[in-house]
């Protein structure tokens, strides 16, 4: 079946770090890019990272940018996100999209379920 | 930054009505790099349309994607009680960004 799997989200305080994990199945990363995207609470839809289906080229909205780290293993079939310095406003359900399109040029045809970032102390 | 304004915010119709959402780009989207997700609660976004007019594998054909440059539209012929969604428009033709979504009520 072809799915992607979130997991990580928890209760974490400012400042702190997390690693997420998306397992991915039924296709091979070798062939698509990876994405997250979050969601704030009541909110909409906002980009966070993309990695390429080489896994060479990354990419980061600013509000991230220096703070997160987008990787991958291709062997295990993961794809990860790690956080640093961990403000309020990360606060959000994180979704693992499967990247489709054109090089850097990419829409979202599959999503997880997502998992949910709280930042609070 | 390519910032994406749908409207309306809210749009109350019923079964059997069409559907018409509005998603306006504060510049030209490149070669027309929009998608439209569908969400409903709880519920992870599903892919409809992208390249602004092709539909996604599985979709079913009263959903229509139209427009260029920096006005788009999602069109549902004919609403059927699982379409009462949250519709969110993307681009990708400049980085990525998303509308702040239209909620398609009954």
């Amino acid at each position: 079946e072809v799915q992607l799997v979130e997991s990580g989200g928890e209760l974490v305080q400012p400042g702190g770090s997390l690693r997420l994990s998306c397992a991915a199945s039924g296709f091979s990363l070798n062939d698509n890019g990876m994405s997250w995207v979050r969601q704030a609470p009541g909110k909409g839809l906002e980009w966070v990272s993309v990695i390429s289906a080489g896994g060479i080229s990354t990419y980061y909205a600013d509000s991230v940018k220096g703070r997160f780290i987008i990787s991958r293993d291709t062997s295990k079939k993961m794809v990860y996100l790690q956080m640093t310095s961990l403000r309020a406003e990360d606060t959000a359900i994180y979704y693992c999209a499967r990247t489709n399109g054109y090089y850097f040029h990419w829409y979202f045809d599959l999503w997880g379920r997502g998992t949910l970032v709280t930042v609070s102390s | 930054e390519i910032v994406l304004t749908q409207s309306p915010g809210t749009l109350s119709l019923s079964p059997g009505d069409r559907a018409t959402l509005s998603c306006r780009a504060s510049q030209t989207v490149r070669s027309n790099y929009l998608a439209w997700y569908q969400q409903k609660p709880g519920r992870s976004p599903r892919l409809l349309i992208f390249d602004a007019s092709s539909r996604a594998t599985g979709i079913p054909d009263r959903f229509s994607g139209s427009g260029s440059g920096t006005d788009f539209t999602l069109t549902i012929s004919r609403l059927e009680r699982e379409d009462f969604a949250v519709y969110y428009c993307q681009q990708y033709g400049s980085s990525y960004t998303f509308g702040q979504g239209t909620n398609l009520e009954i």
